[in-house]
């Protein structure tokens, strides 16, 4: 089964700095990869998505994500974080053939000013 | 236009009880999913509807739970004779079609409390 593992439950990083959030996939075959990203009392909301083509997947908010097979890695960045980053952030694969979602156990994000 | 929704947005119940959990998905999609997060932990798979019909129930914890989507709308999850270990956020999203690269838009989940 494919699965994804998310390294560090929690980042705290200061405001303005890098972001940087891990997750590692393990699959036999080109997964689809997806970041999500959880506000308190909210749903899930996505990110960005692998599916095909170019390995560099730009989202929403700034963020940014590259697909290295290489690695298995599927890590989020954002240049500059904001106070409005801190959230809990998913890392999910879904197998090209299929349609449930994998989800880590997430990654905790703290900005602090 | 209107997202998932979900409701109640809290339910506490007593164990043993039986709880019905709602869930509306985006008009027009055809697919809707349910996933439960335990506190700290990701989501994790339950079941999915193409249209009226359960396609895969693979990750449905035991016969206490089931889900229904009659008219390829409208699901209710169902749970019977709760146990404390039920307790969770429960999450249904809905997409246009069945694959695996088609973005899955959630809802805001209900807190189920199990005492």
């Amino acid at each position: 089964a494919q699965s994804v593992t998310q390294l560090g439950s929690h980042v705290s990083v200061s405001e303005g700095a890098l972001v940087l959030l891990r997750c590692n996939y393990s699959s036999s075959v080109p997964p689809y990869l997806f970041w999500y990203v959880q506000y308190p009392n909210q749903g899930l909301q996505l990110l960005l998505k692998y599916t095909t083509g170019a390995t560099l997947v730009k989202g929403i908010n700034g963020f940014e994500a590259e697909f290295k097979k290489s690695e298995t890695s599927f890590h989020l960045t954002k240049p500059s974080a904001h106070m409005s980053d801190a959230a809990e952030y998913f890392c999910a694969v879904s197998p090209n053939s299929g349609y449930a979602l994998n989800f880590g156990k997430g990654t905790s994000l703290l900005v602090t000013p | 236009g209107a997202g998932v929704s979900q409701t109640p947005s809290n339910k506490v119940t007593e164990k043993g009880k039986y709880v019905e959990l709602r869930c509306d998905p985006i008009s027009g999609h055809t697919a809707l999913y349910w996933y439960r997060q335990s506190l700290g932990q990701g989501p994790e798979f339950l079941i999915y509807f193409q249209g009226t019909g359960a396609a895969d129930d693979s990750g449905l914890p035991n016969d206490r739970f089931f889900a229904v989507r009659p008219e390829g709308s409208v699901s209710t999850l169902k749970i019977q004779r709760t146990e404390r270990g039920d307790s969770a956020v429960y999450l249904c999203a809905s997409s246009p079609v069945v694959s695996g690269f088609e973005t899955q838009y959630f809802g805001p989940g209900t807190r189920l409390l199990v005492l």
